[in-house]
């Protein structure tokens, strides 16, 4: 299945707390990446990171934070000033620049109550 | 930034036959566009891909074309078969954008017996 796992599969939060999913891979890959998807929806990038300690904003960041302090690790935190976090998450992971392809997690479907 | 749209949304066809789904970009510098399938709770996965550099890529059933002056690519599956019921995406990025996928709306492909 690619070397992605995220965690958990399904994930149920209460308004005004924050969750944090997992995002792990195993494949030595420099680049990951984590992207919303709504129904009807493409896919929505959230935050991206290329190395380890560094990342960036991606489209729709407002209300989510991340942290990459290890090569095979993305955590993406969902904090209570995102308005609507009812969505499946996906985490993805690219080898290099030189390589473009990139390979999805299983990704974690959130609900608020 | 880059703005990649979708057509059609949902696209039926009778096995056997072929679909075709298409895509247009804004970003002119935009120079990989690849294609992925979603199907039902699951992961997206990279079916066909092209870079700017090549004009039609086929695997089996499957094509994809590029026409870089009008900023269009497609997506070809002939012969369609029921396990190519799915969800397709196109996306695209530029080489200086660190993988950063724009992605379209999607299609619902139902492929009937």
């Amino acid at each position: 299945d690619g070397g992605i796992t995220q965690s958990p599969k399904y994930l149920f939060r209460k308004e005004g707390q924050n969750v944090t999913l997992s995002c792990e891979q195993n494949l030595n890959h420099d680049a990951m990446y984590w992207y919303r998807q709504d129904p009807g929806q493409g896919l929505r990038l959230i935050y991206y990171s290329q190395i380890v300690n560094d990342f960036q904003k991606g489209d729709i960041a407002e209300g989510y934070s991340v942290s990459r302090e290890k090569k095979e690790s993305f955590p993406l935190t969902v904090t209570s000033a995102q308005k609507n976090p009812t969505a499946f998450y996906l985490c993805a992971s690219r080898a290099a620049a030189a390589r473009d392809e990139q390979f999805f997690g299983p990704g974690t479907r959130l609900t608020v109550l | 930034g880059e703005n990649v749209e979708q057509h059609p949304s949902t696209l039926s066809v009778q096995e056997g036959d072929s679909a075709v789904i298409k895509c247009t970009y804004s970003d002119s510098a935009s120079n990989y566009f690849p294609w992925y399938k979603q199907e039902l709770g699951k992961r997206p996965q990279l079916i066909i891909d092209i870079r700017s550099n090549v004009g039609e890529k086929k695997d089996q059933r499957i094509a994809v074309t590029l026409n870089k002056t009008a900023k269009h690519f497609s997506l070809h599956i002939t012969e369609t078969q029921p396990e190519d019921s799915a969800v397709y995406f196109c996306a695209a990025n530029r080489a200086d954008s660190w993988g950063k996928l724009q992605f379209g709306a999607g299609t619902q492909v139902v492929v009937t017996p």
